[in-house]
């Protein structure tokens, strides 16, 4: 079925560790986005990508590093995990265009001990 | 840099009733987008309306609408006939007209009561 997927849906790693969760999307849309969610600030950018090959920083960007060698894939990568980086964790895609909504994968829950 | 304010942390409602969050924003542009979105305990991230800055007309979804008062920069969600199925955050979120990025509010829990 087309859609969003992230994988995993739950995860939980020590501080220090290195984390990929992963974003995949069947629609072909050109932007792709990754958001964190913590109670009281919503959803907050970390990082979003316009095509393959662009990427560019959101409001939260420390920590993460992101890539996109195919329009359909924008894995996250933690690549040295610590504490304030527990969280949930939304992929998002969108078609480029005035008022296009975003749609959201079903969140990776992140607990990092 | 655009905010977006949702002042109702949490809120009630009994079945059958009526119910408005509240969201307030902040930006010097004059065109944008604004949405709300629905989480539901799934996690879900499912959009219930949007609005174009530049229509004057309320958008409605069913028995969800929305009371826009560009003035007073501010984007309110009316619930009609509140079904227990409309538990859930509601987020309410901001987009410029020239780029992609949202800008969400910190969410209302709005919990319907049987």
């Amino acid at each position: 079925d087309a859609g969003i997927t992230q994988s995993p849906r739950y995860k939980i790693t020590e501080t220090g560790r290195q984390v990929t969760l992963m974003c995949h999307q069947t629609w072909s849309h050109s932007y792709m986005f990754w958001y964190r969610q913590d109670l009281g600030h919503g959803l907050r950018l970390i990082y979003y990508s316009a095509a393959a090959d662009i990427t560019d920083k959101g409001e939260v960007p420390d920590g993460y590093v992101v890539s996109r060698s195919k329009t359909e894939n924008f894995p996250l990568t933690l690549e040295s995990a610590t504490r304030s980086q527990t969280s949930v964790y939304f992929c998002a895609s969108s078609e480029p265009g005035a008022n296009q909504p975003q749609h959201f994968g079903d969140g990776t829950r992140l607990s990092i001990l | 840099a655009q905010t977006v304010t949702q002042s109702q942390p949490e809120m009630s409602v009994q079945e059958a009733e009526t119910v408005t969050l509240s969201c307030t924003y902040d930006t010097s542009e004059s065109n944008y987008y604004l949405f709300w979105y629905k989480q539901p305990p799934s996690r879900q991230m499912i959009l219930v309306i949007r609005q174009e800055a530049y229509k004057q007309q309320n958008a409605t979804e069913n028995r969800f609408s929305v009371n826009f008062q560009k003035a007073a920069k501010s984007f309110s969600l009316k619930i009609s006939d509140s079904q227990l199925g409309d538990t859930a955050m509601y987020f309410c979120a901001f987009m410029k007209p020239y780029g992609q990025n949202f800008v969400f509010g910190p969410g209302t829990r709005l919990s319907v009561l049987p």
